[in-house]
């Protein structure tokens, strides 16, 4: 298995552009998770799916941040109008336990809003 | 609010020697307790993970240590090696909601 696949790896955008970062999850995994990564504020989750339905978006921080997944194997998370300190490794992880537990994480997306 | 406190910061250690990692939790309710590892460009990976009916896990050259009444818990890297070398997270977790400690950066020293 080729493991959770994010894409871009590397985003670098001016401020007020619109930002999609995708997302493949493991074959199998019914759980979706985002996480955005900072050195102020570690790892936050941002949402989570659960069978392609969004459970918890309480972390998503504003209107300007919405997440779709119109499969079981591919997901998108949305910035629109992206601003600097959206500037973050934003990864994907998926489990198939229905929780966190056994979380497998894609290499990130590291993106950049100068 | 930090649920979840994790020490040291960064951390050198000897080839051969013992690493030790500390995280300490507030909510009661978490009932798994897992380490990762990242390596600088990757995503954290799941290294062991413990349930709180149980006091120590051990895979390998890694433990945990658990101490409910305490709310703490422990990654002991037995005979650390310089590909150890990495950031290490704790966290905990119910349900969906896992929460991470900020990270220890690990370097082993050759």
């Amino acid at each position: 298995d080729a493991g959770v696949i994010q894409s871009p790896r590397h985003e670098v955008t001016e401020m007020g552009q619109e930002v999609t970062l995708r997302c493949k999850p493991i074959s199998g995994h019914n759980s979706l998770f985002w996480y955005r990564q900072t050195m102020m504020r570690g790892l936050e989750l941002l949402i989570y799916f659960n069978n392609n339905v969004p459970i918890d978006d309480s972390g998503m921080p504003e209107d300007r941040f919405s997440a779709k997944m119109p499969n079981a194997s591919f997901s998108t998370l949305k910035i629109q109008p992206s601003e600097p300190r959206d500037s973050a490794v934003y990864f994907c992880a998926s489990s198939y336990a229905g929780t966190a537990e056994k979380l497998f994480f894609g290499s990130g997306t590291q993106l950049s809003v100068l | 609010q930090q649920q979840v406190k994790q020490s040291p910061q960064s951390l050198i250690v000897q080839k051969g020697g013992i690493s030790i990692i500390n995280c300490a939790y507030e909510n009661t309710a978490f009932d798994y307790f897992p380490w990762y590892q990242q390596f600088p460009g990757k995503g954290p990976a799941l290294l062991i993970a413990i349930r709180p009916d149980v006091s120590e896990k051990k895979e390998g050259r890694f433990t945990i240590s658990f101490n409910k009444s305490a709310k703490q818990f422990s990654l002991h890297i037995m005979d650390s090696q310089p590909g150890d070398s990495a950031t290490y997270f704790c966290a905990a977790s119910r349900s969906h909601d896992m929460r991470f400690g900020a990270g220890t950066r690990l370097t082993v020293k050759p």
